[in-house]
């Protein structure tokens, strides 16, 4: 079993969709978990950090849940510019971080 | 503000040619990391540094080493390139602790032929 696992996609959606992304992994002791936004041939930059109370930055809602291992990214009102993969990324300890393979997102017009 | 800069952006090796990625950061980062992305894949931790003069292993460090002189230069070094290193490059820094998140370089696109 992977560490991190994504739906691979891609994830084809029209422009004002909601879209929900799922992550799970592995090790119970991962201490934090982050989502990560990667453009094609770019880097990965923070999208969000990943709270257990949940938390919320605009159109992006993420949750956690430590009891089944899983995380989730919801995008409300999906913009043409939200189209990238999305990695869901966990750390295990002494910051090793351990990434998914991402998720593809296109938002079509 | 430069955060993490990474040089060279694209290098071709022949296979046996050994070289070295250069990483260096301006954010006083305690913490740097390499990373390597296969097409299609995540990334995988190579080597990390918790500071000067402390280097570990991460998830895939053979064929690879590391050295950390200054708390801003993390260079990587391939000593006997093979085809199978042929990859994207991602050098990283944080702060410390568990939930500081990581700021990247924008890649090495390294090919071995």
């Amino acid at each position: 079993r992977k560490e991190v696992e994504q739906d691979p996609g891609p994830f084809n959606v029209p422009e004002g969709a909601t879209v929900a992304f799922n992550c799970t992994y592995s090790n119970s002791a991962s201490q934090s978990f982050f989502w990560y936004r990667q453009d094609c041939r770019k880097e990965p930059k923070l999208l969000m950090s990943v709270y257990s109370s949940g938390n919320e930055d605009g159109r992006f809602t993420a949750q956690l849940n430590r009891a089944s291992q899983y995380i989730s990214l919801l995008i409300r009102d999906s913009k043409l510019s939200d189209s990238a993969t999305y990695l869901c990324v966990v750390n295990k300890g002494s910051n090793d971080m351990r990434f998914g393979a991402g998720t593809r997102l296109t938002v079509k017009p | 503000n430069a955060g993490v800069t990474q040089t060279p952006k694209f290098r071709i090796l022949k296979i046996g040619q050994s070289m070295t990625l250069q990483c260096t950061q301006d954010m006083n980062h305690n913490y740097m990391y390499w990373y390597r992305q296969d097409p299609g894949m995540g990334l995988k931790l190579i080597y990390y540094s918790v500071g000067a003069g402390i280097t570990d292993k991460g998830e895939v460090p053979n064929g690879y080493n590391v050295s950390r002189s200054t708390t801003e230069d993390f260079p990587l070094r391939l000593e006997l390139a093979a085809p199978s290193q042929t990859s994207v490059y991602f050098c990283a820094s944080s702060y410390p602790g568990f939930d500081q998140p990581q700021h990247f370089g924008d890649g090495t696109r390294l090919s071995i032929l």
